[in-house]
């Protein structure tokens, strides 16, 4: 089974600063690693995803770095804002992954990030 | 982007009673969907992995008989929760693929509040 580790549990950042979130995986069936946003009581949206044919993706003020080799990658979330207040989960498909079970993804274990304005 | 609706948003039931949840891709056809229970300040436990026209997979742990899927077509998986008891509360979210990209992105819906009385 897969196993996703991720952190810090909780950040606090003011208005403007740098949010850095940290993921760890162990395995992969197929290269694709989401950073998936969730506010209270909605379900989840994509962030950003990347390949790792890349080492790092970049959509306006958030940024994922990717380090195959040692199977981490990390969210970058610059100039952070109040809006940026919420969970963040990182996700990484499931080495089992196959067959009827093809897309299975694993979910870190979540980050609440509060910005102080 | 596409976009999956769940229905209803909340419910509340009766311990004893079941639930049925629908889970709808909109504008996109879905082979798989997933459905996701959260606890609250938790990560996203995958439940099932349910494939159109086939039985769904279970995840270790998930029974089966107690939370019944059906994804009779490409756009409409539902849970039903039979013999609700109060350990069942959760939010209860799904997600598709959209068997048209290449990519392996889940679509999330907004989720389902359940409370067991």
């Amino acid at each position: 089974q897969q196993q996703v580790k991720q952190s810090p549990q909780s950040l606090i950042v003011q208005k403007g600063g740098i949010s850095i979130i940290n993921c760890a995986y162990e395995n992969t069936a197929f290269d694709y690693f989401p950073w998936y946003q969730q506010f209270p009581g909605k379900g989840p949206a994509l962030l950003i995803a990347i390949r790792p044919d890349v080492s790092e993706k970049k959509e306006g003020r958030f940024t994922i770095s990717f380090n195959k080799s040692a199977k981490q990658f990390s969210l970058h979330i610059m100039d952070s804002q109040p809006g940026d207040s919420a969970t963040y989960f990182c996700a990484a498909p499931d080495p089992n992954a196959g067959g009827t079970s093809y897309g299975k993804l694993t979910f870190g274990q979540g980050t609440i990030l509060t910005v102080h304005p | 982007g596409a976009v999956v609706s769940q229905h209803p948003s909340w419910v509340i039931c009766k311990s004893g009673t079941s639930v049925k949840i629908e889970c709808r891709s909109l504008d996109f056809q879905a082979t798989t969907m997933f459905w996701y229970r959260q606890f609250p300040k938790q990560s996203l436990m995958l439940m099932a992995t349910s494939n159109e026209g086939s039985k769904a997979t279970y995840e270790q742990g998930v029974e089966k008989d107690k939370f019944l899927i059906n994804h009779a077509s490409l756009t409409l998986s539902t849970l039903t929760v039979t013999s609700a008891h109060p350990e069942d509360s959760s939010f209860y979210i799904c997600s598709a693929r959209d068997w048209g990209l290449a990519n392996n992105e889940q679509f999330f819906g907004p989720g389902t509040r359940l409370t067991v009385l």
